[in-house]
Order: structure tokens, then C-alpha cells, then sequence
């Protein structure tokens, strides 16, 4: 059980496009759900937590209108990437809180982005 | 400031037992975590310690000292599928998790 999906697992856009990167958990309701972007090396970086029907948190130094956080079911959050640049390229991996234990996070596949 | 410090990279030799340090200082504590991270892929849950001591799983243990902020990740009889990254992560007061940068660890027949 837990399970997260993320849609699409990979995708390329031009810069200055918007990318819409889905996830899901498909058997448990998500209380809360994580977006993290990581960079090639490097660690997950949390960029911002929401929870089912209110606005999401946004890290320090992340752009809330240029990344569009929609929690608008206990299964379904959405990461909107707008106006794409090359500089967003990143992987980027949702993982979802609420199932039979109160601390585990379940991550998602990731999505991988590319923006040319 | 919130920290956890966890060595860069390691390697060891397939079949033996290689133990992976994490130090941590945070705003408070509710526990902590160990995640495995293949390259290219997301994190997958391996344990989770909230209080002291070891937790035994298999192949894998992971140990808790709240008063030291320490924690390992013991790994036995290695395989070459456990080249990965080794996540450390403290979930904090507010139940934020708090990110080591990862360990790399390489399995060398």
C-alpha cells in the first residue's frame, strides 16, 4: 500500500512554456503533500508543503507565482511550472503524507524536466 | 540553524558490512530517517528512529542517540544493488524533514 504517482516522468519544453506535473497517492488520502526539486548531485530541496483545501507553503527562495501549488483533493496535487526557463530543469519529486503511519512520507516516482 | 552532517561518499566491498554516520542539530526532534536513493530515481523509505536505540530490518539496522544527535545506518552481507545514495533526514518541531545532502555509496566486487 502508499502508493504515489507522479505524471509525466519525464517531459521537455521550450523556455517559456508552463508545465503541469500531477500527483497522486492512489491508495491512502494525503493529508499533506511535499514538492522537492533536486539537482544533478545534490540533495532534495523542499520547495513547498500543502495541505488538502488551503495554500501551499512556500520555502524561503522559492517563487510562489512561478511555481503554482494545487492541492484540490485528499489524492491529487498539481505543480505548475510557469514560463519555464533552462535555470528549472531539475527533477522534481512529490511524496505525500497520511497513510497508515503519521510520519512517513511516500514519494512519487519524480518527473524529470528539461527545459530547452 | 538546522543541520545534518553525513560523509560524502563511501565504498566498500560486496558481501561485507559498511556503517553510514549522520549527525544532526535541529529544532526539536520527531524522529529520524533513512532513505535510499538510486540515481535517477526518488527516495524510498528504508527506517525510521524515535527513540534510542537499534532497529534491526534485514539486511539493514539503523541506530538512534537522541543526546548525542547520531545516528547510523548499518548495512550487512552487501550487494551490489545497494549502490545508491543514502538519505539521512530529522523530522523537526513542526514536523518539517530536514535533508542530510546524502551519502554515495559505491560496491565494489
Amino acid at each position: 500500500g502508499a502508493v504515489v504517482s507522479q505524471h509525466p516522468s519525464w517531459v521537455i519544453c521550450k523556455s517559456g512554456t508552463s508545465v503541469k506535473i500531477e500527483c497522486r497517492s492512489l491508495d491512502f488520502q494525503a493529508t499533506t503533500m511535499f514538492w522537492y526539486r533536486q539537482f544533478p548531485k545534490q540533495s532534495l530541496m523542499l520547495m513547498a508543503t500543502s495541505n488538502e483545501g488551503s495554500k501551499a507553503t512556500y520555502e524561503q527562495g522559492v517563487e510562489k507565482d512561478k511555481f503554482l501549488i494545487n492541492h484540490a483533493s485528499l489524492t491529487l496535487s498539481t505543480l505548475t511550472v510557469t514560463s519555464a526557463h533552462p535555470e528549472d530543469s531539475s527533477f522534481y519529486i512529490c511524496s505525500a503524507r497520511g497513510g497508515t503511519t503519521h510520519y512517513e512520507q511516500y514519494f512519487g516516482p519524480g518527473t524529470r524536466l528539461t527545459v530547452t | 540553524g538546522q543541520n545534518i552532517d553525513q560523509p560524502t561518499e563511501m565504498t566498500a566491498t560486496e558481501g561485507a558490512i559498511v556503517q553510514i554516520n549522520c549527525t544532526y542539530q535541529t529544532s526539536g526532534f520527531n524522529g529520524l530517517f533513512w532513505y535510499q536513493q538510486h540515481a535517477g530515481e526518488a527516495p524510498t523509505f528504508l527506517s525510521y528512529n524515535v527513540l534510542d536505540g537499534l532497529e534491526e530490518k534485514g539486511r539493514f539496522s539503523s541506530f538512534l542517540s537522541r543526546s548525542k544527535g547520531y545516528s547510523y545506518l548499518l548495512l550487512k552481507e552487501l550487494q551490489m544493488k545497494d549502490s545508491a545514495s543514502y538519505l539521512c533526514a530529522v523530522m523537526d518541531s513542526n514536523y518539517q524533514l530536514i535533508w542530510g545532502a546524502g551519502t554515495k555509496l559505491i560496491i565494489k566486487p
